[in-house]
């Protein structure tokens, strides 16, 4: 399985300011996806982040607020922009084996806005 | 789209009991089935997988089995030791994506 790092680990944002959170992975990899989670729920989908076009988002999330980036296969960022209160969550980087369809996660990045 | 419900949402056992957790999906399509284990503070961790093809797979103390009629599977845990105890979140594959279960959190009581 890949190795995923993600930083920052955990941060305290103010409402109205916008966070990047970066997504390394020590492989090169087609699939990477940001998942979010809310506090004490389940996961959900936030977009899929392909390589060299604009990444493919869920319904109930945009562009606008959700940017991401995705240079090349072995990187990703996702930014949180104009933060509120709900946005506190963990937003989670992902990658996935094409081959056998398995996904691992990073640790996670946990974004508290006050 | 998919829908998976995961229950229970809590589970509470002693430690050398078994645990069991149940999903069920909807869509007749989905092909691949992961279980993960969350502990606090990390981001979930793929413990077992099964597909389609198979009813069942076990890797030393924790198995899963499939029902593709009734559409749903469960992951077993026997023997359950105080590090077992987690957030364990059950997955169905749909199209190139996968949905989660709501969770289930285990706590193995010395």
């Amino acid at each position: 399985s890949a190795v995923i790092s993600q930083k920052p680990s955990r941060d305290i944002c103010q409402r109205g300011t916008s966070l990047t959170i970066q997504c390394q992975v020590d492989s090169q990899v087609t699939m990477m996806f940001w998942y979010r989670q809310q506090p004490g729920q389940s996961l959900t989908l936030i977009a899929t982040a392909n390589q060299g076009s604009e990444a493919t988002y869920e319904s109930g999330f945009v562009i606008d607020k959700f940017p991401i980036s995705r240079p090349n296969l072995t990187f990703s960022t996702l930014t949180v922009s104009n933060m509120s209160p709900e946005d506190s969550s963990i937003y989670l980087c992902s990658v996935g084996q094409s081959r056998t369809g398995e996904l691992f996660f990073g640790e996670g990045s946990r974004l508290t806005v006050l | 789209g998919e829908n998976v419900e995961q229950h229970p949402s809590t589970l509470s056992v002693q430690e050398g009991d078994s645990a069991v957790i149940k999903c069920t999906y909807s869509d007749s399509a989905s092909n691949y089935f992961p279980w993960y284990k969350q502990e606090l503070g990390k981001g979930p961790q793929l413990i077992i997988d099964i597909r389609s093809n198979v009813g069942e797979k076990k890797d030393q103390r924790i198995a899963v089995t499939l029902n593709k009629t009734a559409k749903h599977f469960s992951l077993h845990i026997t023997e359950t030791q105080p590090e077992d105890s987690a957030v364990y979140f059950c997955a169905a594959s749909y199209t190139d994506k996968l949905i989660f279960g709501t969770g289930t959190r285990l706590q193995v009581f010395p």
